[in-house]
């Protein structure tokens, strides 16, 4: 298995620039996280989904952010309009989460850095 | 108050030394707890869960104490390769909720 996906690995734009952020999960994990990353705050858990219906976004901090999840093997984070504050690692996990929860897996990131 | 609390380190350590460190939860009812490893600039990857009654894994034992809310995380005769940060994690009760602390950053010198 490939393992989960995230484009792009490096993303640098502008102040008030609409930023997204990609996803591929891992085939068959019926859960997805979208997590930020700064020194200052650790991790960060923004929004998960559960069967692609987002369970709780009470991470996602402003309007600007914006996660969708339109099947099962897709999701896009959206920072519109994008402000150096929100410049980050942008880390997307899976898993498949019952009974017993399982273990997360994660992408390699995005490096998002807004000047 | 945070929901999971870490000390950030860093904790610099000789090789061979022996190493814990805690990891503090606000939630009682939390009901999952793991540990993960972080390198730097990678992904965050599973070291282990925290059982109950405590589990042990090589040269890691993990510990939780519900009466104290926390868990702990031991490291026998530290390698150089265990230079890394250590992500504890959270779920409350009901949830599938991964809560990660702060992170403790370990060094171990040679």
């Amino acid at each position: 298995d490939a393992g989960v996906i995230q484009s792009p690995r490096h993303e640098v734009t502008e102040m008030g620039q609409e930023v997204t952020l990609r996803c591929k999960p891992i085939s068959g994990h019926n859960s997805l996280f979208w997590y930020r990353q700064t020194m200052m705050r650790g991790l960060e858990l923004l929004i998960y989904f559960n069967n692609n219906v987002p369970i709780d976004d009470s991470g996602m901090p402003e309007d600007r952010f914006s996660a969708k999840m339109p099947n099962a093997s897709f999701s896009t984070l959206k920072i519109q309009p994008s402000e150096p504050r929100d410049s980050a690692v942008y880390f997307c996990a899976s898993s498949l989460v019952g009974h017993n929860l399982e273990k997360l897996f994660f992408g390699s990131g995005t490096q998002l850095s807004v000047l | 108050r945070k929901e999971v609390e870490q000390d950030p380190g860093p904790f610099n350590v000789p090789e061979g030394a022996t190493v814990a460190f805690n990891c503090t939860y606000s939630n009682s009812a939390s009901q999952s707890f793991f540990w993960y490893r972080q390198d730097c600039r990678k992904e965050p990857k599973l070291l282990m869960s925290v059982y109950s009654s405590g589990n042990e894994d090589g040269r890691f034992t993990a510990q939780l104490n519900r009466a104290s809310q926390y868990i702990s995380l031991l490291i026998r005769d530290s390698k150089l390769s265990d230079s890394a940060t250590y992500l504890c994690v959270v779920i409350p009760s009901g949830t599938y909720k991964y809560i990660f602390g702060t992170g403790t950053r370990l060094k171990v010198l040679a």
